[in-house]
């Protein structure tokens, strides 16, 4: 079975600096990987997604990811926060390309302050 | 449309009461979700349908709870005899194909 484990459940971060949101999977199987963003009161949009090719995944809003096999990683990064970048964020795995069946980690809520 | 809508975006229910949430997906998605997500469990994966195969009902916490999909559009997920631990915010999605998810805005159930 997989599994999904976000190591942080809240981060604090100033303004204008740079975030990392740790995700790490276990799983027997390829996986598919993805980060969410989840703003108050709203369902999930999708930042980024790593289903094959480069490991290096750019996404929305200035995000980005490195799919890391070995260490079986897939760490979201930004090299400035912005306020509005405040939500909750979720990393989620698939073993199967054709099904949007989706294991999700337990969020992590970034915070940005002033 | 031009998204997922839920409906209703919030639900106060007595408990032992019966609840039905209703999904409509994106038109031409052939796939739909749902999800529950609670303080305690996190996103957790209900049931899916998938075109007019038997839906993936792997995700259904208890006998309690079942879906249904009519026409391959609009679906509506039931809770019979509601209890607390139901309380949660339930979100649907849809996909054209694989995992190409959109969700909707969820509803926010509460168990009283």
């Amino acid at each position: 079975a997989q599994s999904v484990t976000q190591l942080d459940s809240q981060v604090p971060v100033f303004e204008e600096a740079p975030v990392e949101l740790r995700c790490n999977y276990s799983s027997s199987v390829s996986v598919y990987l993805f980060w969410y963003v989840q703003y108050p009161n709203q369902g999930l949009q999708l930042l980024l997604k790593y289903l094959s090719g480069s490991t290096l995944v750019k996404g929305i809003n200035g995000f980005e990811a490195e799919f890391n096999k070995s260490q079986t990683s897939f760490h979201l990064r930004k090299p400035s926060v912005h306020i509005s970048d405040t939500a909750e964020y979720f990393c989620a795995v698939t073993v199967s390309s054709n099904t949007g069946k989706l294991i999700f980690g337990q969020g992590t809520t970034l915070q940005v302050k002033p | 449309g031009a998204g997922v809508s839920q409906s209703p975006s919030n639900k106060v229910t007595e408990k032992g009461k019966d609840v039905e949430l209703r999904c409509d997906p994106i038109s031409g998605h052939t796939a739909l979700y749902w999800y529950r997500q609670s303080l305690g469990q996190g996103l957790e994966f209900l049931i899916y349908f998938q075109g007019n195969s038997a839906p993936d009902k792997s995700g259904l916490p208890s006998d309690r709870f079942s879906a249904e999909r009519t026409g391959g559009s609009v679906s509506t997920l039931t809770i019979q005899r509601t209890q607390q631990e139901d309380s949660a915010v339930y979100l649907c999605a849809s996909s054209p194909s694989g995992p190409r998810n959109t969700f909707g805005s969820g509803t926010r159930l509460t168990v009283v």
